[in-house]
């Protein structure tokens, strides 16, 4: 069974910061892994999609990695900034045709300015 | 606006009461996604819809719990005889293929009382 965990559940950091968040899975047999935002009582904003055969996506001052073999993904964030603040959320999509996401626990963010 | 629409946004019901969410996709997605998630966890998938098939069910959906997507464009999740462990938010997702970005709604916040 797939599981998906996220380190830390939670984290504070000062504005300016540079910052990564983890995401570990199971079972290295994904079809991709996506990272999500989420806001206090709204739905999820997706901000990266990697398929298993990439290493890694770029938007912005967002970069996330994958070492599918390993099972690790990892959302670096540059140059934090308040508006960052909120939880984020690693998904995998296991290698079936549904395209279900099996979603880690998230870590909540929060960049003090 | 073009992205994934849930309506209503928070619904209050008493327990024993049966209530029923909308979930309208982006036009051109094939697949539907229904998941739920509870205060400090990730979303968990409750069930899938390619165009109006329902392919698959999680063990989560009950016998009190029933979806449907008539015409392979909205989709309706609804829930009978509702009980407090079924206080939720309720996500609904969709995405044009397996390997493409899924975009969720805004959600159905539920509390039952």
């Amino acid at each position: 069974k797939q599981e998906v965990t996220q380190i830390p559940a939670a984290l504070s950091v000062p504005e300016g910061e540079n910052l990564v968040l983890n995401c570990s899975f199971t079972d290295s047999a994904i079809y991709n892994l996506q990272w999500f935002r989420q806001d206090p009582g709204k739905g999820l904003t997706s901000l990266l999609l990697i398929q298993s055969s990439q290493r890694e996506q770029t938007s912005g001052r967002l970069n996330a990695s994958l070492d599918k073999s390993s099972g690790r993904s990892t959302l670096y964030i540059a140059a934090s900034q308040p508006g960052d603040s909120a939880t984020y959320l690693c998904a995998v999509s296991l290698s079936s045709n549904t395209g279900k996401l099996i979603f880690g626990q998230g870590t909540t963010l929060q960049v003090k300015p | 606006d073009t992205g994934v629409s849930q309506d209503p946004r928070h619904k209050i019901t008493k327990r024993g009461q049966n209530v029923t969410f909308r979930c309208d996709p982006i036009s051109e997605h094939n697949r539907l996604y229904w998941y739920r998630q509870t205060l400090g966890q990730g979303p968990e998938f409750l069930t899938y819809f390619q165009n109006e098939a329902q392919l698959e069910k999680s063990r989560l959906l009950s016998d009190r719990f029933s979806a449907e997507r008539p015409k392979g464009s909205f989709s309706t999740l609804e829930i009978q005889r509702t009980e407090q462990g079924d206080s939720a938010m309720y996500l609904c997702a969709s995405s044009m293929k397996r390997d493409t970005e899924a975009f969720f709604g805004q959600g159905t916040r539920l509390t039952v009382v």
